[in-house]
């Protein structure tokens, strides 16, 4: 079974420039999460999609940053009008259900690490 | 908003001996999660807890859900150069879904 695929694993971009992250689930997984990890810090939550759906978007910047989960396909993280403080790596998890006790374990990628130059 | 307090930041330690780590939360938890993170790679999960008070060992790991479910700590016994990466506890609130707030790591070094 595949695991959490990411892709791409390092993205460039020059400032102003677009960013789009793409992220598949674990087969049989219906919850996306995405986090945000700065060097040597902890994840910070950002986004949480079920299919079509954005549950929880309260990690999430107001402005340029944005996710979906659609139907079919990956889920995409898409950074508009990037800044160099946008560079870090970000991860995709993915979970089976929610609410315990069983199968609520997130699963990550490998993350993709973004720099901005 | 929720906080989670990890220590020790690092850790140096020689190979054979052992390891402990803990967490401690300003409000309830009622899932903790222990990831193992290596360079340049995603967090893969060690151990979950989901009731207060509940020990749960994995190989050479043991972790612990604490009784006032606003701790959590994880062993590591006989430690090994493998061991050597950043460990990082997560705590799922309720009513949160499924978001996990992380602790900020604990660095483990081990010298053969």
């Amino acid at each position: 079974n595949a695991g959490v695929m990411q892709n791409p694993r390092h993205l460039v971009r020059r400032r102003g420039q677009e960013a789009r992250l793409r992220c598949s689930p674990m087969k049989g997984h219906s919850h996306v999460y995405w986090y945000r990890q700065l060097p040597e810090e902890g994840l910070k939550f950002m986004v949480y999609l079920q299919k079509e759906n954005i549950i929880d978007e309260s990690g999430m910047p107001k402005e340029r940053f944005s996710a979906e989960f659609p139907k079919e396909g990956p889920s995409i993280l898409r950074i508009q009008q990037v800044v160099r403080g946008d560079s870090a790596a970000y991860f995709c998890a993915s979970s089976v259900t929610v609410g315990g006790p069983v199968n609520t374990e997130a699963f990550f990628g490998q993350g993709t690490r973004l720099t901005v130059v | 908003g929720q906080q989670l307090n990890q220590s020790p930041q690092s850790m140096f330690i020689q190979e054979g001996e052992d390891v402990s780590m803990n967490c401690t939360s300003s409000s309830i938890f009622n899932t903790w999660l222990w990831y193992k993170q290596d360079p340049g790679e995603g967090p893969v999960l060690l151990i979950a807890l989901y009731k207060a008070g509940e020990l749960t060992s994995n190989g050479r790991l043991t972790a612990q859900f604490g009784i006032t479910r606003k701790d959590s700590f994880l062993n590591i016994s006989a430690s090994i150069p493998s061991d050597v990466g950043i460990y990082f506890c997560a705590g799922q609130g309720n009513n949160q879904g499924g978001k996990l707030i992380f602790g900020q790591g604990t660095e483990l070094s081990v010298k053969p």
